[in-house]
């Protein structure tokens, strides 16, 4: 099972702030990488996929690297929606598994 | 439009069965490009795939292995729906479960069900 570590638990930002996320495969998994928000109460929602690419409707403040097995997620310019915790996830092999989450808080 | 109802009971006892039903309106639980997955959330395990299955001129199911051995997950093509059975379960096994839609990543959920496992 491929191991998803992500650092740092949790982040806290100030608003209109870059916020930097990152994500650790324990092996290869190519871009075969997503992130996701998640608010209180509320599913998952997906924001990016294949590692760099936004999905439907996600602002385009919202950006992701890769580099190895280092990935990461950018927010450029934090808006008040956007405090939540932040998953990682590989789809390269089964089973499918999750980071265990990063915390953006406001500063 | 694509939805997600999840059904069945918030508490179940040590030992017994847990059961969720997850049925899907806006697509086909038999799709060949889908997949439908049971996905749990626990704050002391995360966020946990359980299993899978999709249709692709067969049925597949895919388990992760810490249930391999107590999980079923079936489809209803009648209802358009899918299934999560987990034996023998303890209080391990209480968290919040979402159905979902997704080969890869997941595109759409389940409302989520919080499954408390107590006597």
């Amino acid at each position: 099972e491929i191991v998803m570590t992500q650092s740092p638990a949790t982040l806290s930002v100030s608003p209109g702030e870059r916020a930097s996320l990152s994500c650790r495969a324990s092996q290869s998994i190519s871009n075969n990488l997503a992130w996701y928000q998640q608010k209180p109460g509320q599913a998952p929602r997906l924001l990016i996929y294949g590692a760099s690419t936004r999905a439907t409707g996600i602002p385009a403040r919202f950006s992701g690297s890769e580099s190895g097995t280092e990935f990461t997620l950018t927010i450029s310019s934090l808006q008040s929606e956007d405090f939540a915790v932040y998953y990682c996830q590989q789809y390269n092999n089964w089973p499918l598994t999750f980071g265990q989450g990063t915390k953006v808080e406001i500063k | 439009q694509i939805q997600l109802h999840q059904s069945g009971p918030g508490q179940v006892k040590p030992s017994q069965t847990l059961s969720l039903t997850c049925a899907i309106s806006g697509d086909s639980v038999s799709s060949n490009i889908a997949a439908w997955n049971w996905i749990r959330q626990s704050p002391s395990r995360g966020l946990e795939w359980l299993g899978r299955t999709y249709y692709r001129s067969k049925w597949y199911t895919e388990y992760v292995s810490s249930v391999k051995s107590r999980i079923n997950i079936n489809s209803d093509t009648s209802k358009n729906q899918f299934s999560l059975q987990l034996n023998s379960v303890t209080p391990e096994d209480t968290a919040v479960y979402y159905c979902a839609r997704g080969l890869a990543t997941v595109d759409y959920w389940g409302q989520g069900t919080l499954v408390t496992v107590s006597s």
